[in-house]
């Protein structure tokens, strides 16, 4: 039943490593998105996927690399991870870029860097 | 630019206060939508509101209400009889058109409803 989910919901990693955060939404949106939000719990956007493609690729270092095989999933690989992407990273996702839809959004999955 | 601010940063009340959080934005377009979000301790985003430019009516859901007023560019959420299950970080933002349809967030006001 749930909307929009991601896995893993917790992810702890050494600096340099790489890793993925995976993103599934079962509302039939076709707009998807991906949100960090820093220990001050500022919420900024980073990129957006609309029918696979995209949209919205604000000023994040090209560690991070976002991938839709299809309009329900959007991934977000980092490679060479450093103590600074440690955040809770939000994907969400809306019916389309019509209007400015409703975004619903996922758990949410807490990226820590040692 | 597109702004939101929340000035209020943290608001502390007891249970059955009422408890009105503050949202101003920024925008030079005429066309643009607001919305508000709760995040609880358990950290999920909950939507709230979500409200275009050209519909300035209040509105009210049980005891949440919302204040719309584009002659001071705010947007401001009021908790009637506050429970402690308000206690959360609540969050304005805005959208607007030609952008993506990108969320732009305000900072949150971190409201703590005490028994």
């Amino acid at each position: 039943d749930t909307a929009v989910s991601q896995t893993p919901k917790y992810l702890v990693t050494q600096m340099g490593n790489d890793k993925s955060i995976k993103c599934e939404q079962n509302l039939g949106h076709d707009t998807m998105y991906w949100y960090k939000q820093d220990s001050k719990k500022f919420l900024k956007i980073m990129f957006s996927y609309n029918n696979k493609e995209l949209i919205i690729n604000e000023t994040v270092p090209n560690r991070f690399s976002p991938k839709s095989p299809d309009k329900a999933h959007l991934n977000l690989h980092i490679n060479s991870l450093e103590l600074g992407d440690s955040a809770v990273y939000f994907c969400a996702s809306s019916q389309g870029l019509v209007s400015a839809d409703t975004q619903y959004f996922g758990p949410g999955t807490r990226l820590t860097v040692l | 630019a597109q702004k939101v601010t929340q000035a209020q940063t943290e608001i502390s009340v007891v249970e059955k206060e009422d408890v009105t959080l503050d949202c101003v934005y920024e925008t030079r377009d005429t066309t643009y939508y607001l919305f508000w979000y709760k995040q609880p301790p358990s950290g999920e985003l909950v939507f709230l509101i979500r409200r275009n430019s050209f519909d300035e009516q209040n509105e009210i859901s049980g005891r949440y209400s919302w204040n719309f007023q584009k002659s001071t560019s705010s947007f401001n959420f009021t908790i009637t009889a506050s429970q402690v299950v308000d206690s959360a970080v609540y969050f304005c933002a805005l959208i607007p058109p030609n952008s993506g349809y990108a969320l732009n967030f305000g900072k949150g006001t971190s409201l703590l409803v005490t028994p």
